[in-house]
Parts: structure tokens; C-alpha cells; sequence
């Protein structure tokens, strides 16, 4: 079974602090992808990268950064917390866009920023 | 402009009845692919089913279908005999050949009746 790894269930964080989430997955998968999740928003795309070292914007990339080094590891940095960021955390992995594998998906960070 | 539309933000089913969550969308790629996720309220994304657009055939998993009408640009997920553990938060969502990331829907909280 494909599995995607998330460091942290809950986190809380201050206001200003830079914090890491991490992401690892071991199947091998070409493209991975940071999601927040936040009620009545559904699930909104922050960056995905299809290969090491690439990164592309999705739909809400402000205040966030990504890092993809090695294959199996994509972290989502958020460089200056701020409250607007509490939200679920969602990592993904797909070795195609579209296939019947799907995307894979980690057990998610619920993120709160005081 | 790429879109998934789910009309029905709740449900509440009868245990054993069989429930149909509806999904319509909307995109002009020839090429895409339809998927359906469940989430638990545990927050983990679970990959339930695929239909890829140039399957002729409805794609079926254990208890789940997708009643897939081109046509009509539906894709209905069909849950045969509803059980307490299919309680959850379910999610339509297209992968279009022209983009990459996946479009959601704003999902169904789904709710089975002992």
C-alpha cells in the first residue's frame, strides 16, 4: 500500500513563528501536492511539484513555501504564521494525474496559529 | 471554466438502504478523469473510485459505483447497502488533461441512520 506520512496530526503555533510541515511518501510517486482544507472552502491547492526540485503555484500560495530535495519528501513552509493559516493540512501523492491509483493521501495536520 | 458541483451538502440514509451522492461537471477537455474520496471525521482523505472519460464502462469497487452519464456531465457515486461506517464527508473531484491539479467539489456530508 502506497503511504503517505504526515510529521503531525495537531500543531500550535505563535503568531510570526516559521513552521515546517513535512511530508513523505513511499511509493516512488512523481508528483506531490500541499492542500489546506477549511469549512465551506473545500479543498484549496497550495503548491504541487511533479519532480524533484520543481514547484508550482496553485490557487492560494501566499505566505507559503515549498521544498522538494528528495523524491519522497515535499515540506510546506509557512515563513511568518499568522492566524488566517489555522486551517487542516492535506499532503498528496500521485505517480499519474489521472489513473485508477488516485491521489494518496496523508491523515492531514490540523494547524492552529494563536 | 472547470468545475465540480455537489448539490447536496447533507444526507441522512437509512442502514442498509443504497444512497446516491450526485456530481456534476464541467470542463472541456476531451480527456479527464473523475474521482470520489471519503473523508472520515478522522480527516484522512480515503481514494474510493475512478472513472477515467474514454471508459465506456461505469466503474464499480465492492459496494461503490460510479454512475458515469457523459452526455449529461454527471458522476453519481452509488453506495450499495449503506453500513454506520460510511458516515463521512464525501468528495467529487476531476482531474482535466490541461491541469494539473485536481478540481474539487465542496462535498456531501453523508449521515446512515441505525
Amino acid at each position: 500500500d502506497v503511504k503517505v506520512t504526515q510529521s503531525s496530526r495537531y500543531l500550535v503555533k505563535r503568531t510570526g513563528e516559521k513552521v515546517f510541515l513535512e511530508c513523505v511518501q513511499d511509493m516512488d510517486h512523481e508528483n506531490m501536492f500541499w492542500y489546506r482544507q477549511d469549512p465551506g472552502l473545500g479543498l484549496r491547492l497550495i503548491y504541487f511539484s511533479y519532480d524533484v526540485k520543481m514547484k508550482e503555484k496553485g490557487d492560494i500560495p501566499e505566505g507559503y513555501s515549498v521544498s522538494r530535495e528528495k523524491k519522497e519528501r515535499f515540506s510546506l513552509i509557512l515563513e511568518s504564521a499568522s492566524t488566517n493559516q489555522t486551517s487542516m493540512y492535506l499532503c498528496a501523492s500521485s505517480l499519474f494525474r489521472q489513473g485508477g491509483d488516485g491521489y494518496t493521501f496523508g491523515s492531514g495536520t490540523r494547524l492552529t496559529v494563536v | 471554466a472547470q468545475k465540480i458541483t455537489q448539490t447536496q451538502p447533507g444526507m441522512f440514509v437509512q442502514e442498509k438502504e443504497a444512497v446516491t451522492l450526485d456530481c456534476t461537471y464541467d470542463t472541456s477537455d476531451q480527456s479527464y478523469g473523475l474521482f470520489w474520496y471519503k473523508q472520515p471525521s478522522s480527516g484522512e482523505m480515503i481514494f474510493l473510485i475512478y472513472q477515467g472519460s474514454y471508459d465506456e464502462q461505469n466503474a464499480t469497487e465492492g459496494r461503490y459505483s460510479l454512475n458515469f452519464q457523459k452526455a449529461r456531465k454527471s458522476a453519481n457515486l452509488v453506495i450499495s447497502a449503506s453500513q454506520l461506517g460510511d458516515s463521512a464527508m464525501y468528495f467529487c473531484a476531476m482531474s482535466p488533461d490541461s491541469n494539473y491539479q485536481l478540481i474539487w467539489g465542496a462535498g456531501t456530508k453523508l449521515i446512515i441512520k441505525p
